[in-house]
């Protein structure tokens, strides 16, 4: 298995312009995970979603972010407008029920 | 609420030195417990966990970890440093059962190794 696929790995946008991260988590985990690091805050989760449908979206900074799993192999995480602040690594995880979340390489952010 | 808090952001051992990396947390029910290693442009990778099983936890790459109830701590040590530990360590906890899919981590420690 070739593990949680991220792309892309890095993304330099300008302020006000839309940025879409793309997650394509193992086959057959049932938990999808967006996180966000930065040196401020360290790692924070955003949202989750299981069997594709989002249980738990309190972490999502503010309604520019927004996230959607349209099946099973297959997430983004939107921004829209990006700003300077949301510059960060973004990372994908995923989950089997009773185990360990596996994480993606992660999409680092640039807004410029 | 839980909270994870890892003593010390850096921490600068020589090569064949003893690994220390302190994690303790809070958690009002019996508290699953991770060790995450990050190398540089990577992602985390897990390096072992506690599920309420055995309180000293192996995991991989020599690494071990032991769960004290009584300090809430879940200290990483390794006894013999190698410059491939060169990297960053989470510590993380979570409830269990469904509750276990929100992760709380820590702050993170890297880890320098002198040859």
């Amino acid at each position: 298995d070739a593990g949680v696929i991220q792309s892309p790995r890095h993304e330099v946008t300008e302020m006000g312009q839309e940025v879409t991260l793309r997650c394509k988590p193992i086959s057959g985990h049932d938990y999808l995970f967006w996180y966000r690091q930065t040196m401020m805050r360290g790692l924070e989760l955003l949202i989750y979603f299981n069997n594709n449908v989002p249980i738990d979206d309190s972490g999502m900074p503010e309604d520019r972010f927004s996230a959607k799993m349209p099946n099973a192999s297959f997430s983004t995480l939107k921004i829209q407008p990006s700003e300077p602040r949301d510059s960060a690594v973004y990372f994908c995880a995923c989950r089997l029920v009773g185990n360990e979340q596996f994480f993606g390489p992660g999409t680092r952010l640039t807004v410029l | 609420a839980q909270s994870v808090t890892q003593l010390g952001s850096h921490v600068s051992v020589s090569e064949g030195a003893l690994v220390l990396l302190r994690c303790n947390y809070s958690s009002s029910v019996p508290p699953y417990l991770f060790w995450y290693v990050q190398y540089p442009n990577q992602g985390l990778q897990l390096l072992l966990k506690y599920t309420s099983a055995a309180t000293l936890v192996k995991g991989i790459n020599g690494f071990e970890a032991e769960f004290k109830k009584s300090e809430t701590s879940f200290h990483l040590t390794k006894p013999s440093a190698h410059m491939s530990d060169a990297a960053e360590y989470f510590c993380a906890v979570s409830r269990g059962g469904a509750a276990g899919n929100k992760l709380t981590f820590g702050g993170g420690t890297r880890v320098l190794v002198k040859p």
